[in-house]
């Protein structure tokens, strides 16, 4: 059972270049979240989908684009990719969104742009 | 708007003694807490969780203490070890949120 697998794990790109960050969960969770991570600033929330085919902005959501054509994938695009994005994504997905339920993240992917 | 923070930024610890992490938060309206451990290069892993109408919980090795009077949330981890050096967060979540808020983290280093 891999849980939440987040591919790739590094990456580096050039300004105003394009990527997607793919989220796989094979645990038929209903919610899934996708998140940055920066020195000192803790995890903010970029978007997250509350079932296959929603989605829902989050606290930083400008500057990149999801979807969820599929109950099981969760992914999040950076259509012109700038240094500002330079982070730690994290995904996490949930069974819900109510209590006692907690989130399942995959190891992260690395991004860096030049 | 509504925070979740953490009172200190690192903490070292001599191995074999407890370990306090502080949080304070201050949406009354938060009615479940969760703390997560993050070690290098990983996600975030569940430690352990509260509701608000709880004061205390405890699992192994660790004890979540509530004070809502002082929108205040503390993880204790006793017996440290080597392997509790981490990023600890907590988290929160308030009824009719679909997700959780997290604070900035408390770096644990436990000192041989």
């Amino acid at each position: 059972n891999a849980g939440v697998t987040q591919t790739p794990k590094f990456r580096v790109l050039k300004t105003g270049q394009s990527m997607t960050l793919l989220c796989a969960q094979d645990m038929n969770h209903e919610y899934m979240y996708w998140y940055r991570q920066d020195p000192g600033m803790g995890l903010r929330l970029i978007h997250y989908s509350v079932g296959e085919g929603t989605t829902a902005k989050g606290e930083v959501p400008d500057g990149y684009n999801v979807s969820r054509l599929k109950k099981q994938n969760f992914l999040l695009g950076l259509e012109s990719a700038a240094p500002s994005q330079t982070s730690v994504y994290f995904c996490a997905s949930s069974p819900r969104g109510t209590p006692n339920y907690g989130y399942t993240f995959g190891s992260g992917t690395r991004l860096t742009v030049v | 708007g509504e925070s979740v923070g953490l009172h200190l930024p690192t903490l070292s610890v001599q191995e074999g003694d407890n370990s306090i992490i502080n949080c304070a938060y201050s949406n009354s309206a938060s009615d479940y807490f969760i703390w997560y451990k993050q070690e290098s290069g990983k996600g975030p892993q569940f430690i352990i969780d509260i509701r608000s109408n709880m004061d205390k919980r405890q699992g192994q090795r660790v004890t979540v203490l509530l004070n809502k009077t002082v929108k205040h949330l503390s993880l204790q981890i006793a017996a440290t070890q080597p392997g509790d050096s981490a990023v600890y967060f907590c988290a929160e979540h308030y009824f009719g949120n679909e997700k959780l808020t997290f604070g900035t983290g408390t770096r644990l280093t436990i000192i041989p």
